[in-house]
């Protein structure tokens, strides 16, 4: 049972788009949600993350879109650029103290010039 | 920014065989944990660990897996005898406190043969 669910698996825009990834999950008590960015041969680097409480979060130009009552939320990557291609991992985790991440499979984007 | 290190970036080793992982977290951080990546999917919690002691783990930490931080030395994951199914990527990540952000290394992709 696949607690984060992200969609598309894979996305293609043309520089200068906005790219779209989706995210929803099931767990009502999960209430914060960190977006991790991952080029091949590397680790995944947070790239920028939501707590419940909010509904938009801006960084750059990545922003998260959160919506509660639907479980669901998204990442808006603004003018995107080729060295935006990566795969992007939705995460969350509940307030228990004791944080582990539940992930999602990734959305692998490619930026094309 | 701070990294962690992962020692082997690869390792292919016969099934039955022992393996160590090791880790190297940052420097100040507090809280230690592994996951597990097969080809393709989501990365998955395996354990997390903090003063000296597992916190929690989870299905995926089989009896054959056994993780330590002797003395500030390397965070380490053990796998005795190893199985073809432990064949993966795994990802160490350390942080601060057990509520904050995760620093990710880049991953030992072990093959069991």
């Amino acid at each position: 049972q696949q607690q984060v669910r992200q969609s598309p698996q894979s996305l293609t825009v043309w520089e200068g788009e906005t790219a779209i990834l989706n995210c929803s999950y099931e767990n009502s008590a999960f209430d914060y949600f960190p977006w991790y960015q991952q080029f091949p041969g590397e680790g995944p680097a947070l790239l920028i993350a939501i707590r419940s409480v909010s509904d938009k979060k801006e960084d750059g130009g990545f922003t998260i879109f959160f919506n509660k009552r639907e479980k669901n939320l998204s990442l808006h990557i603004k003018d995107s650029q080729p060295g935006d291609s990566a795969t992007y991992f939705c995460a969350a985790s509940e307030n228990t103290g004791n944080y582990k991440y539940v992930f999602g499979a990734g959305t692998r984007l490619k930026v094309i010039a | 920014g701070p990294k962690v290190l992962q020692i082997p970036s690869h390792q292919i080793i016969d099934m039955g065989q022992m393996v160590t992982l090791n880790c190297d977290p940052v420097s100040n951080h507090l809280y230690f944990y592994w996951y597990k990546q097969i080809l393709g999917q989501q990365m998955e919690f395996l354990v997390n660990f903090y003063n000296g002691k597992v916190m929690e783990k989870s299905k995926l930490f089989k009896d054959q897996f056994s993780v330590e931080r002797p003395d500030g030395s390397y965070f380490t994951l053990k796998i005795q005898p190893t199985a073809l199914e432990d064949s993966a990527v795994y990802f160490c990540a350390s942080s601060s406190q057990g509520d904050s952000d995760y620093t990710f290394g880049s991953g030992t992709r072990l093959l069991v043969i």
